[in-house]
């Protein structure tokens, strides 16, 4: 696609179910990040995943945390028994090169847990 | 203390005035990039930065690597350029964010 395409717009979910959060990054693009935003806060980096390489989970907050990316395209990003500090806006960017360049950035899934 | 520090944090403008927002860092980056947050949360790539400067449209953005200091201005602002931007450090796969400027321009 021409974009960064992300999948829902907006989620709203009761605590402690699970959510799945898509992000379709742009054709060709080898480097995928996964961001978000809590209210108030700054961009909060997650996971990037570069290629086949295994991915950079660093950022992610807990265990409760998952990514995987399938064929080195599609992302999703899951949340399993949500909480509500769970709630924020979650970015997916793509990259056509690891590091600093041709960066594009998805519209964002918001997530609200009540 | 962040690697990446905005100023302000928050700007309120009358329509037409000349802004600026200021971004300073403490890391060794690769590029500098400006992006433009809107209510809804969806984010827009303003500029990408590794020297000097660019300028697109209304929007100018300067970047003075030895000072570690990147400017981004908005002339002749208008309403529809309110909203959240962000300052980003790049280098290989990490980013450095800004917390962000929020800006309201007023009619």
């Amino acid at each position: 696609g021409a974009g960064v395409s992300q999948s829902p717009s907006n989620k709203v979910t009761e605590k402690g179910k699970d959510v799945e959060l898509r992000c379709d990054p742009i054709s060709g693009h080898t480097a995928l990040y996964w961001y978000r935003q809590s209210l108030g806060q700054g961009l909060e980096f997650l996971i990037y995943f570069q290629g086949n390489s295994a991915p950079d989970k660093s950022g992610l907050p807990s265990d409760r945390f998952s990514a995987e990316r399938t064929g080195g395209s599609v992302s999703t990003l899951t949340i399993q028994r949500t909480q509500q500090e769970d709630s924020a806006v979650y970015l997916c960017a793509s990259s056509s090169q690891q590091g600093a360049y041709g960066y594009t950035f998805g519209s964002g899934t918001r997530l609200t847990v009540v | 203390k962040n690697e990446v520090e905005q100023s302000p944090q928050n700007l309120t403008a009358q329509e037409g005035e000349f802004i600026t927002i200021n971004c300073s860092y403490s890391v060794g980056i690769s590029a500098l990039h400006w992006l433009q947050q809107h209510p809804g949360g969806g984010i827009v790539s303003l500029f990408m930065l590794s020297s000097g400067k660019k300028k697109h449209g209304r929007l100018i953005a300067t970047i003075n690597i030895q000072e570690k200091h990147s400017s981004l201005h908005i002339t002749a602002s208008h309403p529809r350029d309110s909203a959240v931007y962000i300052c980003a450090g790049a280098d290989l796969n990490q980013f450095y964010f800004g917390t962000g400027t929020s800006l309201t321009v007023i009619p």
